[in-house]
């Protein structure tokens, strides 16, 4: 049974700081890798996807990749309010695995 | 067209009665997923559409669930006979060929009493 983990949270975070997202998954063969926001109540949002092993960064967000140790992990620098939300980790072979979701909430 | 479409968005039904959503996904992508979400959980896979091909269904889907994608565009998802623990969102998400980037629509909230 492939098998994506996170913790469930909520993890606190002071309004302008750096929010540190993990994930490990459990089949090595796994190619893509993805994060999703979601709010309340709201369908998932891709924000970031990550193929190769390091980093990858888009405005505010870096996603992080390590295939040996089966990690990966997203940043959130400056964080704001907005950014208060559930964040999937997913990893995909056709269908999309997803985790349960990191709670995250932005302390004003 | 902006994205992923579903109807409806939220679907009251009774135990026993059988319902039917509808997703109308991204042009151009000829992939289509149904996911289901419940409280607290991430969306767990129920099945996939390449075109008009139905290529796997997840053991979750129980001979009550069936889903279509007749001409490769829309798609249904159907119910019969509902139990309350069928009550969940139920996400459509579509991709462009080659891609492993899936994109949800809104999702239909549907509630068993």
């Amino acid at each position: 049974q492939k098998e994506v983990e996170q913790n469930s949270g909520p993890l606190s975070v002071p309004e302008g700081a750096i929010a540190s997202l993990n994930c490990t998954y459990s089949d090595r063969g796994s190619q893509s890798f993805f994060w999703y926001r979601q709010y309340s109540g709201k369908s998932p949002e891709l924000i970031m996807f990550i193929y190769s092993n390091g980093d990858k960064e888009d405005g505010r967000f870096t996603a992080q990749l390590n295939k040996a140790s089966q990690y990966v992990s997203l940043l959130i620098r400056d964080s704001q309010p907005s950014d208060s939300a559930t964040y999937l980790c997913a990893v995909t072979d056709d269908k999309i695995i997803f985790g349960k979701g990191t709670r995250l909430h932005i302390l004003p | 067209d902006t994205g992923v479409s579903q109807d409806p968005r939220h679907k009251i039904t009774k135990r026993g009665q059988n319902v039917t959503f509808r997703c109308d996904p991204i042009s151009e992508h000829n992939r289509l997923y149904w996911y289901r979400q419940t409280l607290g959980q991430g969306p767990e896979f129920l099945t996939y559409f390449q075109n008009e091909a139905q290529l796997e269904k997840s053991r979750l889907l129980s001979d009550r669930f069936s889903a279509e994608r007749p001409k490769g565009s829309f798609s249904t998802l159907e119910i019969q006979r509902t139990e309350q623990g069928d009550s969940a969102m139920y996400l459509c998400a579509s991709s462009l060929p080659g891609a492993a980037e899936q994109y949800f629509g809104p999702g239909t909230r549907l509630t068993v009493t």
